[in-house]
């Protein structure tokens, strides 16, 4: 069974820098082929990928946010760990994780999500 | 950027009729090397995470019930529910995984 779950804090300060942290079972990121996302969405509104780790520890980022993401993961904890500096009250959103299980497929399995809300 | 359009914004149905929602790609989505639309379709429902409903515009994933059937290629797709149910009552996205990744702005299905 695979589950995923998205861990961090809920209220933060604009300016302070987010970090999420995506738990998974189930599934390993050093399996070929395989990638974890994280994807947003703003309370009411559309879903927006944001960043995706493969195995292979390459990486990729919304162009819109690149300046300010980083991911890495832990292999050996079945982790990924997502950070967003300068956040703003408009990056107010659900944080979700989901596993990209195949070459070029959809997110087939998603976290419940962390809700963040950044506000002075 | 690959923009994915939907529509409509939002549709009420009836209890077992059908309904359709269209999702249109800025560029085709169509892989000739191996014949593939990158395009899937999600569904949310209030509170949860969502869906994937299906994937490479046409495969139902396992458990998905046959009401749902996707259709299309290229840059224009439809999500079809033959037969609304109202646990079908949810926000549905597509998405393509062409080039990066991108979804649509969603379409809201009510019950009528």
């Amino acid at each position: 069974q695979i589950t995923l779950k998205e861990s961090g804090p809920t209220v933060m300060k604009p300016t302070q820098t987010l970090t999420l942290t995506c738990t998974f079972s189930g599934f390993s990121l050093s399996t070929s082929d395989v990638a974890v996302a994280w994807i947003r969405q703003p309370p009411g509104k559309a879903l927006e990928w944001v960043a995706l780790i493969y195995w292979d520890n390459d990486k990729r980022y919304s162009p819109s946010l690149s300046s300010r993401l980083s991911l890495t993961k832990d292999t050996s904890k079945s982790q990924v760990v997502l950070t967003m500096t300068d956040m703003d009250p408009v990056d107010t959103a659900t944080y979700y994780c989901a596993l990209r299980g195949s070459e070029d497929g959809p997110f087939d399995s998603w976290g419940q999500g962390a809700l963040v809300i950044v506000s002075s | 950027d690959i923009v994915m359009t939907q529509s409509p914004d939002s549709l009420a149905v009836s209890l077992g009729e059908r309904a359709t929602i269209n999702c249109k790609s800025s560029r085709s989505l169509l892989y000739s090397a191996n014949n593939k639309n990158y395009l899937a379709w999600y569904q949310q429902k209030p509170g949860q995470p969502p869906k994937l409903l299906i994937s490479w515009a046409s495969t139902r994933e396992s458990g998905v019930p046959d009401r749902f059937s996707g259709s299309g290629s290229g840059t224009d797709f439809t999500l079809t529910i033959s037969s609304l149910q109202a646990e079908d009552v949810a926000v549905y996205y597509c998405q393509q995984s062409y080039i990066s990744w991108t979804f649509g702005q969603g379409t809201k299905v009510e019950m009528k």
